[in-house]
């Protein structure tokens, strides 16, 4: 069982609706999780991170983490075409060195 | 805030040569930089983690005597990639951890570096 798990899409949701990305993870003592975007070609881009259970807003982002099941997830609002990229999971699975272990990414698809 | 810059952005060498990726972390202190390589259409694999003022510590089948970091300052880490060979042409990338507020750990990536190795 992969640590971190995503599903790899294409999602492709028209322009204006809701996108709702999901991620799970496999152990129980992670302590961090995070949002980042990569476009095609550069480096990841860090959208949020959240800790506690429950939702946390940023603009027109909303993380949604759930440690009984293992699940975070972001939603979108009003998704724009330039919201189009690959979306990474990534979680600090903690036992030192706070190394964050990545998701292989869901390609998001905002289409006109 | 929380900017990190990387050079060279790309880097076209011949197999067999070294090359040095620098990582700095231009408006934060960064105790910890991570190295990344992404394979096309694959995800971020970590490299090794890179402490400031010790040796970096290596996941597990990066070869430390192939991919040699240093972490001088607290701003700055290097990799250098020794005996460059096709099989090492991939985007390199680094992160640094900001520890300060309540940004908690948060890693923020560097540009990347595209290596081709001919």
């Amino acid at each position: 069982q992969k640590e971190v798990e995503q599903n790899s899409g294409p999602l492709s949701v028209p322009e204006g609706a809701i996108a709702s990305l999901n991620c799970t993870y496999s152990d129980r003592g992670s302590q961090s999780f995070f949002w980042y975007r990569q476009y095609s070609g550069k480096s990841p881009e860090l959208i949020m991170f959240i800790y506690s259970n429950g939702d946390k807003e940023d603009g027109r982002f909303t993380a949604q983490l759930n440690k009984a099941s293992q699940y975070v997830s972001l939603l979108i609002r009003d998704s724009q075409p330039s919201d189009s990229a690959t979306y990474l999971c990534a979680v600090n699975i903690g036992g030192g060195g706070n190394k964050l272990t990545f998701g292989t990414g869901t390609q998001l698809k905002v289409e006109l | 805030g929380a900017v990190v810059s990387q050079h060279p952005s790309r880097v076209i060498c011949k197999s067999g040569t070294s090359v040095k990726i620098e990582c700095r972390s231009l408006d934060f202190q960064a105790t910890t930089m991570f190295w990344y390589r992404q394979f096309p259409k694959q995800s971020l694999m970590l490299m090794a983690t890179s402490n400031e003022g010790s040796k970096a510590t290596y996941e597990q089948g990066v070869e430390k005597d192939k991919f040699l970091i240093n972490h001088a300052s607290l701003t700055l880490s290097t990799l250098t990639v020794t005996s460059a060979h096709p099989e090492d042409s991939s985007f390199y990338i680094c992160s640094a951890r900001d520890r300060t507020g309540s940004k908690a750990d948060t890693q923020y990536f560097g540009p990347g570096t595209r290596l081709t190795v001919l």
